[in-house]
């Protein structure tokens, strides 16, 4: 079935440095990656999202990259802050319209 | 506008019960998701209901249910329950399948 792979499942980046967390996907039809972030105890938001007709999108210190020849895309932070610290959760909408998420990423911005 | 809410916040159960979830969209969605969080896990999708309709559904057993009113509010049915379903709950609504999804702040069950 369609799968979705995030890595690393822990990231621990100095403040003020970039943070890079990767997502694979298997269903050649995703069309849709959103990017999720969820606070220690609070709901998961959205934060960015891409859509396959682009390859990149940025907003402020973070940006999306999308490689749909190699299905994978990627989340970066640039200069990080304690309020990044947080989990991660990439997504992909596929065949069916089904989201599948991956694992999560728990990202430490240490001071 | 109100945000997503799921009641009850927390439940206590035992095996072998079973137990309904549920959960008010954003007025205007008709889009409502259910999953599962682990830790280790991630958000596992349970199904997804459009217009009283199930779309999609999970890797589940059928001991997972759920259903969806004219109202677009939703409700989830664990049936006899196991020490693994102890987890959070989360419904996310949505205006469209392939829009953002807004998350609730979850239901928190415990199975002793």
């Amino acid at each position: 079935g369609e799968n979705v792979e995030q890595h690393p499942s822990t990231l621990s980046v100095q403040e003020g440095d970039s943070a890079v967390i990767k997502c694979t996907y298997s269903d050649s039809a995703s069309n849709y990656f959103p990017w999720y972030k969820q606070e220690l105890g609070k709901r998961p938001q959205l934060i960015i999202d891409i859509r396959s007709n682009v390859g990149e999108k940025k907003d402020q210190r973070i940006a999306v990259t999308l490689n749909k020849t190699a299905k994978h895309f990627s989340l970066h932070i640039t200069e990080t802050q304690p309020e990044d610290s947080a989990v991660y959760f990439c997504a992909a909408l596929g065949r069916d319209d089904k989201i599948i998420f991956g694992k999560g990423t728990r990202l430490h911005i240490l001071p | 506008k109100a945000g997503v809410t799921q009641t009850p916040r927390y439940l206590i159960k035992t095996r072998g019960q079973q137990v309904t979830l549920s959960c008010s969209p954003i007025s205007g969605h008709r889009s409502v998701s259910w999953y599962q969080q682990t830790p280790g896990q991630g958000l596992q999708f349970l199904f997804e209901y459009f217009s009283e309709t199930q779309r999609n559904k999970g890797n589940f057993p059928g001991r997972f249910s759920g259903r969806q009113f004219s109202n677009s509010r939703s409700e989830m049915n664990v049936s006899t329950l196991e020490l693994g379903d102890s987890a959070l709950y989360l419904c996310a609504s949505s205006l469209k399948t392939s829009g953002e999804q807004f998350f609730g702040p979850g239901t928190r069950l415990t199975v002793l």
